[in-house]
């Protein structure tokens, strides 16, 4: 099925591992974002990317980094896990920047230990 | 500076009967608005928005919102409830100041409907 589809699901680290965080579409959307959602707050915004090539900083872009060499890929990398990135991640696509996020993927628990 | 309130954690609703999740915001010029829904462990879902035009906008699964500019409420509405309408509901709205289309989030509801 056509979607956001984000891989691993569940991911428990210890403080100071690395890990990628993958988000694929197949929609052609040129706009990709990341999002963490944690208990009593809304979602907020991690990184995004307007096209391949391009990406910038949301409202919390500090542990991690983005890349986007495709326009179906988007991956988000956690350079040195600490606990208070203990989250969901989502990722989300849009066919512009023009838009509102239109489609979600099912989201990454990850748990640092 | 712009914000979003979902002033409510949790609504409970019998099945059947008419639901509202509130949401009100504060945005400088003409908002755009907008409500998901998450369900159980999975992504969120886009329901409906307001732009410009009828302050009645209609979307998904039967929802509908109503816009109050007098009131900044932009609240959620179904004439009856279903089981199945039982997930986290959030608003948002688009943050004008940034250069992208960027939305400011609420905290959610959460929507339990009882049969």
């Amino acid at each position: 099925n056509a979607g956001v589809t984000q891989t691993p699901k569940f991911q428990v680290l210890k403080t100071g591992q690395s890990m990628t965080l993958q988000c694929a579409q197949d929609m052609n959307h040129e706009y990709m974002s990341w999002y963490r959602q944690d208990p009593g707050m809304g979602l907020r915004l991690i990184h995004y990317s307007v096209g391949a090539g391009i990406t910038d900083q949301g409202e919390v872009p500090n542990g991690y980094n983005v890349s986007r060499s495709t326009t179906e890929d988007f991956p988000l990398r956690l350079l040195s896990a600490a606990p208070s990135q203990t989250s969901v991640y989502f990722c989300a696509s849009s066919y512009s920047s023009g838009t509102q996020p239109q489609h979600f993927g099912d989201g990454t628990r990850l748990s640092i230990l | 500076a712009q914000s979003v309130a979902q002033p409510e954690d949790q609504v409970n609703v019998a099945e059947g009967n008419p639901l509202t999740v509130k949401c009100t915001y504060s945005v400088s010029g003409n908002p755009y608005l907008f409500w998901y829904v998450q369900y159980p462990n999975r992504g969120l879902q886009f329901l409906l928005k307001y732009i410009t035009g009828d302050n009645l906008v209609k979307g998904s699964y039967g929802f509908e919102a109503e816009f109050n500019k007098s009131q900044t409420s932009f609240h959620l509405k179904k004439p009856s409830a279903l089981v199945s309408d039982s997930a986290l509901y959030f608003c948002a709205v688009r943050d004008i100041t940034g250069s992208n289309y960027q939305l400011i989030w609420g905290a959610g509801t959460k929507l339990i409907i009882k049969p």
